[in-house]
């Protein structure tokens, strides 16, 4: 159990165009999923916190009109990176937290390169 | 505010030898503590965490970790380094009373042949 999934695990795209990754609980229900970026040789960073049926509470410093969130299920968030330039380029990890376990599990990652 | 600190970028250590990955956290109240282990672009992989009770807590593939209140610390080990276990290993805290962890910068671990 305590399966996380994410989609695309990797992807190329343009400058300027949108990317959309989902972050998914495959076998129990979160109504908090986070998300992070992990630049090269570094530690993951917290960018925000997603909450079903609500908006999403981001970092300081995350610019929550480039980076939308959208928690609309008790199983799916999603991330779009909205016009991404190469310094949106990067690791992004999901991890979704489980109530009855009081623990967080996390997504094997995407790979996001901006050309 | 919470915050870890895992003072060596880089671990190196023989194949057969004991390894520790250093690890200090600041939390107000009991912390959650979690090692984390991770793979060339892959994600997190859970290795073991601190909730309360024993303060030496054993995980997955023979880790394990001791929590020393008084130190501030929880460092991970294992008796007998596997050249399988050179990865990036991340501490990580989190206070009871919120969801989000606060990872440390990552130690990679070298285990040499």
């Amino acid at each position: 159990g305590a399966v996380v999934s994410q989609h695309p695990s990797w992807v190329i795209c343009k400058s300027g165009t949108s990317v959309k990754i989902e972050c998914r609980s495959l076998d129990f229900q979160a109504t908090t999923m986070f998300w992070y970026r992990q630049f090269p040789k570094q530690s993951l960073m917290l960018m925000a916190t997603s909450n079903e049926g609500s908006k999403a509470t981001y970092e300081q410093g995350v610019e929550k009109d480039k980076f939308l969130i959208n928690h609309a299920s008790l199983t799916l968030s999603t991330l779009t990176v909205t016009s991404a330039h190469p310094e949106d380029s990067s690791f992004y990890i999901c991890s979704a937290f489980w109530d009855r376990v009081n623990e967080q599990f996390f997504g094997p990652g995407t790979r996001l390169t901006v050309l | 505010a919470q915050s870890v600190a895992q003072p060596e970028d880089q671990v190196n250590v023989a194949e057969g030898n004991p390894l520790t990955v250093k690890c200090t956290y600041s939390v107000s109240g009991n912390p959650y503590l979690f090692w984390y282990v991770q793979y060339p672009n892959r994600g997190l992989q859970f290795l073991l965490k601190y909730i309360t009770g024993d303060n030496l807590v054993k995980g997955s593939y023979g880790f394990e970790a001791e929590f020393n209140k008084s130190q501030t610390s929880f460092h991970l080990k294992k008796p007998s380094a596997l050249v399988s276990d050179s990865a990036l290993y991340f501490c990580a805290v989190r206070d009871p009373g919120r969801r989000a962890l606060t990872f440390g910068s990552g130690t990679r671990l070298q285990v040499q042949p």
